[in-house]
């Protein structure tokens, strides 16, 4: 099964800091990867698939970005609402497996 | 309104069965592979199993491969998890999700139904 290492595990920043999230597949996975945003007691939702395109009706703050085994989630300028858990997902090969996930609190 | 509502939780004893089914409406359900994906609480996302759009392939993660069965039911806009000689860890909050199509990702989730397996 394809390993995926997200880091940091959690990271505390304040609303307008920029924010980077790095996944790291344990074999390359081309650019079938997803990006996730869990919000406590709700499902996960759609940010990134493809590794750089941007789901409908996602703010643009929001950008992906790696190929291979290299990837980046970024958040240009945090809003309050971005506090959450965000996930990696390949979907090169099955199972389709997740990062542990990256808690992003606030600072 | 594109939707998934899953049923069909709830508590069971260690070594019996289950079965868990999500009602989607809101987009064309046969033109589109459908997952489950659990969460254990307090844990992170685990992807179960899978079925191609009409139903003739199926995966499944090695932690449930032999007791778990997915099937879908394409007249009926729905879609399965048989889970049989269910284990204390497989106790997990279970989502089903829509594939976007193209390795595209899963972009509609449902709300998901809690199985809590304990004697």
């Amino acid at each position: 099964d394809i390993q995926m290492t997200q880091s940091p595990s959690s990271l505390s920043a304040s609303v307008r800091d920029r924010v980077t999230i790095t996944c790291r597949a344990s074999q390359t996975i081309g650019s079938y990867l997803n990006w996730y945003q869990q919000k406590p007691g709700k499902a996960p939702k759609l940010l990134i698939y493809a590794a750089s395109s941007l789901q409908s009706q996602v703010p643009s703050r929001f950008s992906g970005s790696g190929s291979g085994t290299d990837f980046t989630l970024t958040i240009s300028s945090l809003q309050p609402e971005d506090f959450a858990t965000y996930y990696c997902q390949q979907n090169y090969i099955t199972p389709y497996t997740f990062g542990q996930g990256t808690k992003l609190e606030i600072k | 309104e594109v939707q998934l509502v899953e049923s069909g939780g709830g508590l069971v004893q260690p070594g019996r069965s289950l079965r868990l089914s999500c009602a989607a409406s809101g987009f064309i359900f046969d033109d589109y592979a459908m997952h489950w994906v659990r969460q254990a609480p307090g844990k992170g996302l685990e992807w179960v199993s899978d079925i191609s759009w009409n139903g003739d392939n199926m995966g499944y993660a090695d932690s449930v491969k032999g007791r778990f069965t997915i099937s879908r039911d394409n007249a009926k806009n729905s879609l399965y998890l048989q889970m049989n000689s269910l284990r204390a860890e497989d106790t997990a909050l279970y989502y089903c999700a829509k594939d976007m199509g193209n390795s595209y990702g899963f972009d509609i989730w449902g709300q998901g139904t809690m199985v809590t397996v304990s004697s």
